[in-house]
């Protein structure tokens, strides 16, 4: 079945700093893939989305590229705010799940001022 | 983007009684989605609901504990019954818009749900 891993957190940086958060996924069909953000006691927010391989998505100044080769799909932001401190889920998306969405555990990131 | 509402926001309930959850949605949707969310953990899918069918639910989740309503394309609600202090969590329900993002989820701002 589909699945997403992605690091565990959590992820400490200071303001400033270049962010990386990893993800990996497993699919049985060509997926959608995304990154959503969850600011502190708010639902989540679609960040960012690539339909296919190559693809790179981005929003906010964050950026991620869907490498079908690795099965990746890594959150990267060159340089971070305090206001970035929140949960960020990688997830996926396919026709052959009923669109269902998997999403991976969360990261948690926090941004030291 | 669609704007999706939910209500209540939060509530602290009693072990043993139901709560309703509403989830309103600005346009039409064919597919919508409901999610538990234990504190510090992932989003997990509880079950699916069209407009005019039962909905799918995931394993480990059953209609009798989380009946849910689709009586229109922009509504939903989500009841848990007979809750228990294990069913304190984040209840957050999700749209896919139809046509070119139907693989888009959004979602609402979630329910904090408390069960003493």
């Amino acid at each position: 079945g589909n699945s997403v891993t992605q690091m565990e957190g959590p992820v400490t940086l200071s303001e400033e700093a270049f962010l990386t958060i990893n993800c990996t996924y497993t699919a049985t069909g060509y997926p959608s893939l995304f990154w959503y953000v969850q600011y502190p006691g708010e639902g989540l927010q679609l960040l960012l989305k690539a339909t296919k391989a190559d693809d790179k998505g981005s929003n906010k100044g964050f950026e991620a590229t869907y490498r079908k080769e690795t099965t990746s799909f890594h959150l990267e932001k060159g340089s971070v705010q305090v206001s970035d401190s929140a949960v960020y889920f990688c997830a996926l998306s396919d026709h052959t799940g009923g669109f269902k969405t998997i999403f991976g555990a969360g990261t948690r990131l926090f941004v030291k001022a | 983007s669609a704007v999706i509402s939910q209500k209540p926001s939060r509530d602290i309930c009693q072990r043993g009684t139901s709560l309703t959850i509403q989830c309103q949605v600005d346009s039409q949707v064919t597919m919508m989605f409901w999610y538990r969310q234990q504190p510090g953990q992932s989003l997990t899918l509880i079950a699916t609901a069209n407009q005019g069918s039962e909905a799918t639910y995931e394993s480990g989740f059953v209609i009798d504990k989380f009946p849910i309503s689709r009586p229109n394309l922009t509504f939903s609600t989500l009841t848990v019954s007979n809750m228990s202090p294990e069913d304190s969590s984040i209840y957050l329900c999700s749209a896919g818009l139809d046509g070119l993002s139907t693989d888009t989820q959004y979602f609402g701002p979630g329910t904090r749900l408390t069960v003493l």
